[in-house]
């Protein structure tokens, strides 16, 4: 059974500094990995995904994901932090049967100072 | 192109009521999953559908049911309804079953009193 773990789930960071969010997962074959963003009152907008090829994936908004398999990893950076990244970020993994079924972390709240 | 739609948006029902929520996918999409989010924790699988057959089924009671139709829209549908259920409902769509890359809705917030 696959599982997702979100380390922290809130975060405080300045407007221009890094922001980190971490994500680990626990499956027997490495799975597809995707990081979703949610406003408030809104749904659920895809960031950035890794399937296969390299491992250093590029998303929306300057955002940024690296898969590490040695260490089940696959955690969410931007160098610079925005007003606007103000959000809560779901981690989700699915199986590389597809069928549709996403396994999401519990969210990380990102909040941003200024 | 229009994106995932939900509706209602918002809906407010009492306990042992029975609800159900519409989902109409992206344009040429085939497969909707049905997600439900409980305040302060990540989306739950619930459904998915794929050419209007049941293809997926997470961890929930049989009052929960859905159908999807000839044009690939959907319906969840929960019966005597529980505080518990209070949640986000989302949809989720995506062009063929085995598609890793799905589309959500903005959500139906179903409060239940």
């Amino acid at each position: 059974a696959q599982s997702v773990t979100q380390l922290g789930s809130h975060v405080s960071v300045s407007e221009g500094a890094l922001v980190l969010l971490r994500c680990n997962y626990s499956s027997s074959v490495p799975p597809y990995l995707f990081w979703y963003v949610q406003y408030p009152n809104q749904g659920l907008q895809l960031l950035l995904k890794y399937t296969t090829g390299a491992t250093l994936v590029k998303g929306i908004n300057g955002f940024e994901a690296e898969f590490k398999k040695s260490e089940t990893s696959f955690h969410l950076t931007k160098p610079s932090a925005h007003m606007s990244d103000a959000a809560e970020y779901f981690c989700a993994v699915s199986d590389r049967t597809g069928w549709g079924k996403f396994q999401f972390g519990a969210g990380t709240q990102v909040v941003v100072t200024p | 192109d229009a994106g995932v739609t939900q509706s209602p948006t918002h809906l407010i029902k009492t306990r042992g009521q029975q609800v159900t929520l519409r989902c109409s996918p992206i344009s040429g999409h085939k497969s909707v999953s049905w997600y439900q989010q409980v305040l302060g924790q990540g989306p739950q699988f619930i459904f998915q559908y794929y050419e209007k057959e049941e293809r997926g089924r997470g961890n929930f009671p049989d009052r929960f049911s859905a159908r999807q139709f000839p044009n690939y829209s959907s319906e969840l549908n929960v019966n005597a309804l529980l505080l518990g259920d209070s949640a986000l409902y989302l949809c989720a769509s995506s062009w063929r079953q085995s598609s890793y890359e799905q589309y959500f809705g903005p959500g139906t917030r179903l409060t239940v009193t």
